[in-house]
């Protein structure tokens, strides 16, 4: 069974400027997160989708941010402008449901804001 | 309000002996309660869950967890540490009353010593 694959991998942009980042969740999997993960910290939750729609997007912050879920499979998570708190690690994860089942995280994209 | 929490930033345990990673939360309702590995530049790993029933849960590379609801802990436990156990590990709770949003504590650094 193939993973949870996200893209790029590392990203180094100016602030100010704008970015992407795209994830590809287990295939039949109806849930999936955005988590943004700062050095030495746990994963903060930024959104949840249930399929197609937002389930919580509290933690996300909608001036600068926003994500889709077209056809409730891949996901892409976008950041515009950036800020040099931005740095870190964005995490995709996709579960079965949003119910007892656990979830499972790709590598995650490295972003690094200059 | 949801939350989970990790009162040790760090744990060290020597090699053999058993160790204990702390985990406590807070959810209006009944909770489902998860436990991941990190190791350094990699995607969190899924070690255990619990939903229901007994309260000693088993799972991987002979991690267990005891989930205490009077106390409302559910902390990780190993019968004897490895070198190679040394990483980031996280708690992480779904609560089933609301949105079923899927939060992580801020993380514990285990360190076993040789």
């Amino acid at each position: 069974e193939a993973g949870v694959a996200q893209s790029p991998r590392y990203k180094i942009i100016e602030k100010r400027q704008s970015v992407a980042f795209w994830c590809n969740p287990i295939s039949g999997h109806a849930t999936l997160y955005w988590y943004q993960q700062i050095l030495g910290q746990g994963p903060k939750l930024l959104i949840q989708f249930q399929n197609n729609g937002v389930v919580d997007d509290s933690q996300l912050p909608k001036d600068r941010f926003s994500a889709e879920r077209l056809k409730g499979v891949d996901s892409t998570l976008k950041i515009q402008p950036a800020k040099l708190e931005d740095s870190a690690v964005y995490l995709c994860a996709s579960s079965l449901n949003r119910g007892n089942t656990e979830a499972f995280f790709g590598q995650g994209t490295r972003l690094t804001v200059v | 309000a949801q939350s989970v929490a990790q009162p040790e930033d760090q744990v060290n345990v020597a090699e053999g002996n058993p160790l204990t990673v702390k985990c406590t939360y807070s959810v209006s309702g009944n909770p489902y309660l998860f436990w991941y590995v990190q190791y350094p530049n990699r995607g969190l790993q899924f070690l255990l869950k619990y939903i229901t029933g007994d309260n000693l849960v088993k799972g991987s590379y002979g991690f267990e967890a005891e989930f205490n609801k009077s106390q409302t802990s559910f902390h990780l436990k190993k019968p004897s540490a490895l070198v190679s156990d040394s990483a980031l590990y996280f708690c992480a709770v779904r609560d089933v009353s609301g949105t079923y949003k899927y939060i992580f504590g801020t993380g514990t650094r285990l360190k076993v010593l040789a």
